[in-house]
């Protein structure tokens, strides 16, 4: 089943532990992407990779890192996490559609609070 | 910021046809114009996209005007999973903003 996984799900920790959410897609997609969910703010976009080891900063970097070793994995870093990172975030994987369109698809979503 | 604009909320009755409207007024010429839903908090799912054609697959259609300022969603025939919040996206590329939404709720 095409799909893209995200792990944790849900992820409670605090000020400072750095943490990892993981993202995996198995549809050989080039581009790959991070967005955070807030209310009243919407989806924003945070990272984006357009292929392996070729990243670049979305709206809301600050705060994150990320990396494209492999096609498939695309891994989300919060290096020294804060209370202003509590967010419901969103991978996503897309194809590069006929003529630069994307159709996403999304992972399921990691609920991460920072306490 | 996004650059669409759509209502905030609306219903429709179950069977029925949901029509959704979106304004681009300043869409750019290479830019397509994309519609996914998200149902809670559930990943957003891609429903359609399309550049100046109207365009139709198994979930909706979409019209988009002559002068492509905008466009709409028709969802034919309503069911009460559809209740979710449906977001127009005018983009190019990987540059994607989701605006707000419309909260769209199918009544029995």
């Amino acid at each position: 089943e095409a799909q893209v996984t995200q792990n944790p799900r849900y992820l409670i920790t605090v000020t400072g532990k750095k943490l990892t959410v993981t993202c995996s897609q198995n549809m050989n997609h080039e581009y790959m992407s991070w967005y955070r969910q807030d209310p009243g703010l919407g989806l924003r976009q945070i990272y984006y990779s357009m292929n392996v080891e070729v990243t670049d900063k979305g709206d809301v970097p600050e705060g994150y890192k990320v990396s494209r070793k492999e096609k498939r994995n695309f891994p989300l870093i919060l290096e020294s996490p804060s209370p202003n990172q509590t967010s419901l975030y969103f991978c996503a994987s897309s194809l590069l559609g006929d003529r630069g369109s994307y159709e996403q698809y999304f992972g399921p979503g990691t609920r991460l609070t920072v306490t | 910021d996004a650059k669409t604009t759509q209502p905030p909320s609306m219903d429709c009755a179950e069977g029925r046809a949901a029509n959704l409207p979106c304004n681009h007024s300043t869409i750019s010429g290479n830019e397509y114009v994309y519609w996914y839903r998200q149902i809670h908090s559930q990943g957003p799912q891609y429903i359609i996209h399309g550049l100046k054609n109207n365009e139709t697959n198994e979930m909706a259609s979409l019209i988009i005007t002559e002068d492509r300022k905008s466009s709409t969603l028709i969802l034919p025939h309503a069911t009460l999973r559809d209740t979710a919040v449906y977001y127009c996206i005018v983009g190019y590329g990987q540059n994607f903003v989701f605006g707000p939404g419309t909260r769209l709720s199918v009544l029995p």
